[in-house]
């Protein structure tokens, strides 16, 4: 049992470059998240998925765009790295019929723009 | 909105002594309080969680608590070892419209175990 899967692992662009990060996961579970965390600000959300079909804004989405392209896969892209979007980018699910239940992690992608 | 703040931001103890970590949140409707390990390049894991109508939770050596009146929820480790040596995040989740959870992570705390 996977879980939550990210690819690429590893990735270094140059500015301007654009990139999908791919997140799968096989819990089947509705919601799914990209955060991105970065030294001293924890882990803040860019766009979540609440079901199937849907997609909305997190708290720091410029410069991002996603596709929940069926139940299992969730990805985000960058059309135009920019510097500032260095981080690791972590996605996460959940069942998504109740809040009081765990959201779960991939191992995360680790992005460098040059 | 929701704001967590998560104190301290690092702490160092000797193996064996305790260690506690205290969160505050604002939203007196979030209900679901998980605590997350992340060791050094790793994923988050949950570790423990508890409910808004649970007062203390345990699980071996860590254990939560939380008082709603004050608005906060404490880690505390006993008898650490330095494995325990990890980034500790607590968050603050309530429910968002179509089964979003809307969560709110603390900053981390990053907590050396001294052998």
């Amino acid at each position: 049992n996977a879980g939550v899967t990210q690819t690429p692992k590893f990735q270094v662009l140059k500015t301007g470059q654009s990139m999908t990060l791919q997140c799968a996961q096989d819990m089947n579970h509705n919601s799914m998240y990209w955060y991105r965390q970065d030294p001293g600000m924890g882990l803040r959300l860019i766009y979540y998925s609440a079901s199937e079909g849907t997609t909305d804004k997190g708290e720091v989405p410029n410069g991002y765009n996603v596709s929940r392209l069926n139940k299992r896969e969730f990805s985000l892209r960058l059309e135009s790295a920019a510097p500032s979007q260095t981080s690791v980018y972590f996605c996460a699910s959940s069942p998504g019929t109740v809040s009081n239940q765990p959201q779960h992690f991939g191992d995360g992608t680790r992005l460098s723009i040059l | 909105g929701e704001n967590v703040e998560q104190h301290p931001s690092t702490l160092s103890v000797q193996e064996g002594d305790s260690a506690v970590i205290k969160c505050t949140y604002s939203d007196s409707a979030s209900n679901y309080f998980p605590w997350y390990k992340q060791e050094l390049g790793k994923r988050p894991q949950l570790i423990i969680d508890i409910r808004s109508n649970v007062g203390e939770k345990k699980d071996q050596r860590i254990a939560v608590t939380l008082n709603k009146t004050a608005k906060h929820f404490s880690l505390h480790i006993t008898e650490t070892q330095p494995e325990d040596s990890a980034v500790y995040f607590c968050a603050a989740l309530k429910a968002g419209s179509g089964g979003y959870q809307k969560v709110t992570f603390g900053i981390g705390t990053k907590l050396q175990v001294i052998p």
